[in-house]
This record gives structure tokens, C-alpha cells and sequence, in this order.
């Protein structure tokens, strides 16, 4: 079936450090592909997405590439900060209207 | 943006009553809503689809007896967990999406049930 597979972390990061968040699924056909961050105390909100292959999402430095080659959608950032510290979930839908299928969320501790 | 509440945000409840959760959009029109259950360091586990004006579609091993859902209104949906036990204690997460086949779904901030 379709699955979402993310490294668990924690991830302890010092501010400007680099940042990587492997994510892996299984689906069959093309899913859409999604990050969503979890601030303390919030609800999820969407940080990027990616609909094919090859598409690139980016949004507040943060980036991700659909690899459909290895299965792979990579969450990076060049230079984090203190105020990124969350917990990042990767999640795919295999099609529209259709509900999200997330892995298992990755927490970001960022300190300065 | 679109914005998703949800009431109550933390609820104890004694061992046998039952809760309501309340998820509403707060300036569009969902048609589809959708509940999930997270557990402590698990994913976000999908419960039900619910859609406007009909019943409620349950993920397998979710029973519907227990957790009813109605989605009665474009704006309202309801969780009701029924006798409620302390293993139903968790983190539920409602989500919206504001027109059939939309990529996009905005999430409620959650409810906190602890059941003693």
C-alpha cells in the first residue's frame, strides 16, 4: 500500500547549519507530495509540495525535490534558524480530494 | 488564509462518557473534512473522510460506532468519541479541504482527550 517513510530525529542543528530530512514513499501510480511543520502549539501547516517528477517545491528557504527515481522527497535548507525548530512531517496523496498519508514526523531543534 | 478551529482544544473526560469535538472552517466552505488520531512520536493515522451531507467513510479497524462523525453543515464537523476509555486517550486532528479535488488541506490546531 501507499506509505511515507522519514528519518525519526530528533535532529539537534546549530543556527546557519544545513539541513536534511530524508523522506521515502511507497505508492503506486503519482502521488502529490507534501511537507507540513508542526510549531509547538499549532496546527499543521503546509511548507511545500511537489505534484510530478522533477518538480522542485521551496518556501521560506526550505526545499524539496520529487525524485520518482528513488522514491525520494528530501526536505533541505541552506541555513537554518532558531524560530525553524518544529516537527516536519512528509506526507503524500496518491490522488486529489483524497486524504494525507504521513510519515512519522521528524523534530528540529535549532539553537543558537 | 484558510482557517481551521477546533473546540474543545484539551478535554478529561471520566472513563465511560462521551466527548465532542467540534472542527470548523472559519471563513470558506468545506466539503470534505477529515479526522485523524496521532499518537505520542506517530504519525498523524487517518480515522475518517467526511463530506457534506453524507455519511461518513471509516479507515479499516476504526469503529464507527464509537467515533460518529457528522458533518452537518459546510463549516461544522463533529467528532463524538462514545464511552470513551483511557486507550482513546489522544491527539485528534481535523483537516479541510474547501472544494473537491484541491491539493491543498488546512488543519485544525487539535484537541488534547485524556480519559481517566
Amino acid at each position: 500500500g501507499n506509505s511515507v517513510t522519514q528519518m525519526e530525529g530528533p535532529v539537534t542543528l546549530s543556527e546557519e547549519a544545513f539541513l536534511t530530512i530524508n523522506c521515502t514513499y511507497t505508492a503506486t501510480g503519482y502521488p502529490s507530495l507534501f511537507w507540513y511543520v508542526q510549531y509547538p502549539g499549532e496546527g499543521l501547516q503546509l511548507l511545500l509540495k511537489a505534484t510530478k517528477a522533477d518538480d522542485k517545491g521551496s518556501n521560506k528557504g526550505f526545499e524539496a525535490t520529487y525524485r520518482k527515481e528513488t522514491t525520494s522527497f528530501h526536505l533541505e535548507k541552506g541555513s537554518v534558524q532558531v524560530s525553524d525548530s518544529a516537527v516536519y512531517f512528509c506526507a503524500l496523496r496518491y490522488q486529489a480530494g483524497t486524504a494525507l498519508i504521513f510519515g512519522k514526523g521528524t523534530t528540529l531543534s535549532v539553537s543558537s | 488564509g484558510a482557517v481551521v478551529s477546533q473546540h474543545p482544544s484539551r478535554v478529561i473526560c471520566k472513563s465511560g462518557t462521551s466527548v465532542k469535538i467540534e472542527c470548523r472552517s472559519l471563513d470558506f466552505q468545506a466539503t470534505t473534512m477529515f479526522w485523524y488520531r496521532q499518537f505520542p512520536k506517530k504519525s498523524l493515522m487517518l480515522m475518517a473522510t467526511s463530506n457534506e451531507g453524507s455519511k461518513a467513510t471509516y479507515e479499516q479497524g476504526v469503529e464507527k460506532d464509537k467515533f460518529l462523525i457528522n458533518h452537518a453543515s459546510l463549516t461544522l464537523s463533529t467528532l463524538t468519541v462514545t464511552s470513551a476509555h483511557p486507550e482513546d486517550s489522544s491527539f485528534y486532528i481535523c483537516s479541510a479541504s474547501y472544494k473537491t479535488g484541491t491539493e491543498t488541506q488546512y488543519f485544525g490546531p487539535g484537541t488534547r482527550l485524556l480519559v481517566l
